[in-house]
């Protein structure tokens, strides 16, 4: 069955660094895109940063840009998070999830959504 | 930036039907889809592509668009269905994620 399963989270100074991981399997991960979401306690999902099927094509959300690096490694199935510079604010749950891309004729426009997500991994800058 | 904006929480009885809107600028040309989050766990996508509902859903979930406001309704809401509902669209580039800021149902 489709699975993903994050890992690398833990507690951190402010400043620190900390690499996310994120292992998939039941699916041809080399095929889609890829996704990670975070959500603050007890606050909203937040989306993070996506990457292409061949990482050429990469967005982060503002808050993030400039300090955390997305990548992948198709031959080991695997997703990450490279987390520089950390903050008080980026203490969350960090989700990987798995990006379904299509095409729609009417809008005229590829849209994409997670479609399957990890259980999470929990960050705390403190 | 780009902001989906939704109700802070609705609440229902049992067998009710419950709505829970969404609104953003760009949704007249994207699609909307909704992702349902139960405490503890992450979330589940019950809408996708404004109305369709993947296998395994319950057809008491259903979507709709319409301008700048999309709807998830569940007719006949149920006790399990208790959990917090966030929309999901993007801006009008596509490359800008934006998660609405959730609402939590409960149905009592």
């Amino acid at each position: 069955q489709v699975q993903l399963v994050e890992s690398g989270g833990g507690l951190v100074k402010p400043g620190g660094s900390l690499r996310l991981s994120c292992a998939a399997s039941g699916f041809t991960f080399r095929d889609y895109y890829m996704s990670w979401i975070r959500q603050a306690p007890g606050k909203g999902l937040e989306w993070v940063s996506y990457i292409s099927s061949s990482g050429t094509s990469i967005y982060y959300a503002d808050s993030v840009k400039g300090r955390f690096t997305i990548s992948r490694d198709n031959a080991k199935n695997s997703l990450y998070l490279q987390m520089d510079s950390l903050r008080a604010e980026d203490t969350a749950v960090y989700y990987c999830a798995r990006v379904r891309r299509e095409y729609s004729y009417g809008y005229g426009y590829y849209f994409n959504y997670m479609d399957v997500w990890g259980k999470g991994t929990s960050v705390t800058v403190s | 930036s780009y902001e989906l904006t939704q109700p802070p929480s609705v609440s229902v009885s049992p067998g009710q039907t419950a709505r829970i809107t969404c609104s953003g600028d760009a949704l007249p040309k994207k699609y909307a889809f909704w992702y349902q989050q139960k405490s503890g766990q992450a979330p589940v996508l019950v809408i996708y592509e404004d109305i369709k509902r993947p296998s395994g859903i319950p057809e008491r979930f259903s979507g709709s668009s319409s301008g700048t406001m999309a709807t998830l309704t569940i007719s006949g809401a149920q006790v399990e269905d208790e959990a917090d509902y966030y929309c999901y669209s993007t801006d009008s580039s596509g490359n800008l994620w934006v998660f609405g800021g959730g609402t939590k149902l409960t149905v009592l």
